[in-house]
């Protein structure tokens, strides 16, 4: 049973667009919510969170928007850039941020056209 | 500043065989855990260390044991490796449990034939 679920495999936007990439959960108990991102042959990195008592979070040319009752969470890159190309992985933890209670989607893989 | 780093990158195993993956950590973190990820899959957790002297189960320790063997070290051991273990494993560090920033390694391409 995925509790954290990103359902769209892989994205293609033009570079300078806006990327949307989506996340829904199921469990209620989540309440502190990341996006790592992922090149070939790296490890995740870091990217942006946010708590579940805020509904977005900005930084610089990435934000996370949180919506609690559709159980919800997106990230926008705005402009999208060639280097944004990267494995997207959805994570969320219960209790503050547990590390050893964070869930993982499966990831998105976005490209971004020059 | 290394970060964390894993050894081996890659890894061919026979079925049976036995084999440690090493990670270390240079940033003075006290938790480190170790992923593996399969294709179509997220990360799992496999097993964690909260601080030096403890380790404790994830979502998937069944055919793992781990040894935290100092602050800065963690291994993974198959013991008797199956094909179902074919996968990228991931170390990660974190400076405590409740830490969220994960700082992972750059992953270790294990197959088992």
């Amino acid at each position: 049973d995925q509790q954290v679920k990103q359902n769209s495999p892989s994205l293609s936007v033009q570079e300078g667009r806006i990327s949307i990439l989506n996340c829904d959960y199921t469990n209620s108990m989540f309440d502190y919510f990341l996006w790592y991102k992922k090149y070939p042959a790296e490890g995740p990195t870091f990217l942006i969170s946010i708590s579940s008592i805020k509904d977005k979070n900005e930084d610089g040319r990435f934000t996370v928007f949180l919506n609690k009752s559709a159980k919800h969470l997106s990230l926008h890159i705005v402009p999208s850039q060639p280097g944004d190309s990267a494995v997207y992985f959805c994570a969320a933890s219960v209790g503050g941020g547990s590390n050893y209670k964070l869930t993982f989607g499966k990831g998105t893989l976005l490209t971004v056209n020059p | 500043n290394a970060g964390v780093t894993q050894t081996p990158k890659f890894q061919v195993l026979k079925t049976g065989q036995s084999m440690t993956l090493q990670c270390a950590q240079d940033m003075n973190h006290n938790s480190m855990y170790w992923y593996r990820q399969d294709p179509g899959m997220g990360l799992r957790l496999i097993y964690y260390s909260a601080s030096e002297g403890t380790t404790d189960k994830g979502e998937v320790p069944n055919g793992y044991n781990v040894s935290r063997l100092n602050k800065r070290e963690f291994s993974l051991r198959l013991e008797s490796a199956a094909p179902s273990q074919t996968s990228v494993y991931f170390c990660a560090s974190s400076v405590s449990p409740g830490a969220n920033v994960l700082t992972f390694g750059a992953g270790s391409r294990l197959t088992v034939l």
